[in-house]
């Protein structure tokens, strides 16, 4: 079981709108920062939000981060197929990472 | 441009020591803008974090694998390394190295059998 909750699923279909939640504690997401990471299938995590809202560089601003209290969302706009992954949450927690159990995205 | 390696057994006995590697290259290992660690994901399940190492040598690592695990750098190689012991079975998985949680290697996949 995770430290932090997440949907196991999410769909929409091309050009929607989705939102992921995540939940948490105060001593993870309540006190510290959040960020997401979306794996492709049979590839490596790629960071996608960090710092509960800040894109890298390269990464569309149709992907966006919020958080509020203990918990965070990510938005995803303009859904495309190319979008259909595996995202993950995660937060520093009292000297330790953790994270979301991952919600699978599928573009219907 | 940054990039991280793992390497090492892909078969490790149950109750034996699992050994890998992280070669970093394109940035220098001694930094003390980053840290160093790695996370595990087990076939078809989610991510678990097993540890990090600071530039100053402080280490922190999962509480529930912490009695088993060292993270160690070696900064004439530019490599850091994580050491699990007395492996199961459950930590079968693929072994990601990365630095500060953003750059992440391509995952090495490790399996624990007889």
């Amino acid at each position: 079981q995770s430290v932090l909750t997440q949907p196991p699923s999410a769909s929409g279909t091309p050009g929607q709108r989705v939102t992921i939640s995540c939940s948490g504690s105060s001593s993870n997401i309540g006190s510290n920062t959040v960020n997401w990471y979306q794996q492709l299938p049979g590839t490596a995590p790629k960071l996608l939000i960090y710092s509960n809202n800040q894109r890298p560089s390269g990464v569309p601003d149709r992907f966006s981060g919020s958080k509020s209290g203990t918990s965070a969302s990510l938005a995803i706009s303009g859904l495309q197929s190319e979008d259909e992954a595996d995202y993950y949450c995660a937060a520093w927690d009292d000297s330790h990472w953790v994270f979301g159990g991952g919600t699978k995205l599928t573009v219907l | 441009q940054l990039q991280l390696q793992e390497s090492g057994p892909g078969l490790v006995k149950p109750s034996e020591t699992l050994s890998l590697t992280c070669t970093v290259s394109g940035g220098s290992i001694s930094s003390s803008s980053y840290y160093w660690g790695w996370i595990r994901q087990p076939p078809g399940k989610g991510l678990e974090w097993i540890g990090s190492i600071y530039y100053s040598g402080s280490t922190y690592y999962n509480p529930s694998l912490k009695s088993r695990v060292t993270i160690s750098v070696d900064t004439s190689k530019n490599q850091f390394s994580l050491k699990l012991s007395s492996v199961t079975a459950a930590d079968t998985a693929v072994y990601y190295c990365a630095r500060t949680m953003i750059d992440w290697g391509q995952g090495t996949m490790v399996t624990v059998s007889s």
